[in-house]
């Protein structure tokens, strides 16, 4: 079945770095971009990333250019997120997502992973 | 960045009850904008997308309509299991944002 699963979370103290995984089964991962979606702790959800099927294109939050990285590795199915820099508005579940159409970025996820969590603490 | 407002933020409702959820963009996005549902501790859900489409599996009870600023969501019959938070998101240009979210609980 379709599946994505997120690992990789963990606590990290802040201004340190962390590098999150999503493993994808049940479908060709090459085809689809890929979003990281977060929620923190009682909050909303905040979309964080998206790179395009072949990982040439990637687009961000403002809220983590420059420190988080998203990148893929379609050999092995998989999905990361580099998180440097950290700060503890950082902490959250982050989502890894599948963008709903083949070989182009809708914009909408269709199937989502479970959650890693990060809290950036002290 | 495209900024997304939803009102209520909250609300209570009876089983059977017609319910009603407002998106409204800070500008004009067309029809680029989806719903999705939440239970606790679990993953969002693809409820509709472009707007007012129904996503495969989703029951009929769902449905979206809208377009420019203003987005509704209406839930025709609300049952046990719809009892949850509901987000939109538009996908009309980088960066992607949500709503703030409207949480439904039995009244």
């Amino acid at each position: 079945q379709v599946q994505l699963v997120e690992s990789g979370g963990g606590v990290v103290q802040p201004g340190r770095s962390l590098r999150l995984s999503c493993a994808a089964s049940g479908f060709i991962f090459s085809y689809y971009s890929m979003h990281w979606v977060r929620q923190a702790p009682g909050k909303g959800l905040e979309w964080v990333a998206v790179t395009s099927n072949d990982g040439t294109n990637k687009h961000y939050a403002d809220s983590v250019k420059g420190r988080l990285t998203v990148s893929r590795d379609n050999s092995k199915n998989t999905l990361y997120l580099q998180m440097n820099s950290l700060r503890g508005d950082d902490t959250a579940v982050y989502y890894c997502a599948r963008d709903s159409w083949v070989a182009t970025t809708l914009g909408y996820m269709d199937v989502w992973g479970k959650g890693t969590t990060v809290i950036v603490s002290s | 960045a495209i900024q997304l407002t939803q009102s209520p933020s909250s609300l209570s409702a009876s089983v059977g009850d017609r319910v009603t959820i407002t998106c409204r963009a800070s500008q004009g996005i067309t029809s680029a904008l989806a719903w999705y549902q939440q239970k606790p501790g679990k993953a969002p859900n693809l409820l509709i997308y472009d707007a007012s489409s129904l996503q495969s599996g989703v029951p009929s009870r769902f449905s979206g309509s809208g377009s420019g600023t203003d987005f509704t969501l209406t839930i025709s019959s609300l049952q046990p299991e719809d009892f949850a938070t509901y987000f939109c998101q538009h996908f009309d240009s980088y960066p992607f944002t949500f709503g703030p979210g409207t949480k439904v609980d039995i009244k």
